[in-house]
């Protein structure tokens, strides 16, 4: 079945980029989804990309997919302590039609040290 | 608008017990999801209902029940509580057709003793 991966922890600096992984299974996912979890509340959207794009970028914000590997990555640039939260990537299983159903990955925690 | 709203926000529970988590949305979506989330483990659709007077099995639906009362509300029950069940439950509505958004609820913090 579809399978979503990504590393558990991720520590940067405030000011450094971070730079946040993900592996996916399904190739014929239309749509790939970031979502960010701040502390003690669900998750929001934060970001999309199209299956067709290599790129999408949105002010501090770069998605980069490579579907050839099935990897899709989520880079943010001068990352702040607020950007402080859980990442996960997402993905729309083969067949969920108009459900709008989501394969979560595990979730990235990012932490921002000052 | 409110969004989604779940209760209780806490709630302890002993081995053996049953209580129903309630979710309402206001956005007029049609799909509504229940999630629990634990540590390492993401996010693990328990339940979805894809229409009102539709309900589904996710990935991890043993030791759960759901209804979806209305539009609006879609409840998740347990029947008999046991430690594994020990997690944060979300509740989510969707909107889009091309692309989907998923509005989560605050969660639920379920302890069961």
């Amino acid at each position: 079945g579809e399978d979503v991966e990504q590393s558990l922890f991720l520590s940067v600096r405030e000011g450094d980029s971070s730079v946040i992984n993900c592996t996916y299974t399904d190739s014929s996912s239309t749509y790939l989804y970031w979502y960010k979890q701040e502390p003690g509340a669900g998750l929001q959207l934060l970001t999309y990309i199209f299956s067709n794009m290599d790129m999408k970028q949105d002010q501090r914000l770069t998605v980069l997919l490579n579907k050839k590997d099935k990897h899709l990555s989520l880079r943010i640039a001068d990352t702040q302590t607020g950007d402080s939260a859980i990442y996960f990537c997402a993905e729309t299983p083969h067949g969920s039609g108009n459900t709008g159903k989501l394969i979560f990955g595990q979730g990235t925690t990012l932490q921002v040290k000052p | 608008n409110a969004g989604v709203t779940q209760t209780p926000k806490f709630q302890v529970l002993k081995t053996g017990q049953s209580m129903t988590l309630q979710c309402a949305q206001d956005m007029n979506h049609n799909s509504m999801y229940w999630y629990r989330q634990d540590p390492g483990m993401g996010l693990r659709l328990i339940y979805y209902s894809a229409s009102e007077g539709t309900t589904d099995k996710g990935e991890v639906p043993n030791g759960y029940n759901v209804s979806r009362l209305n539009k609006r509300e879609f409840s998740l029950r347990l029947e008999s509580a046991a430690p594994s069940q020990t997690s944060v439950y979300f509740c989510a509505s969707v909107r889009g057709s091309v692309i989907w958004e998923q509005f989560f609820g605050p969660g639920t913090r379920l302890t069961v003793l």
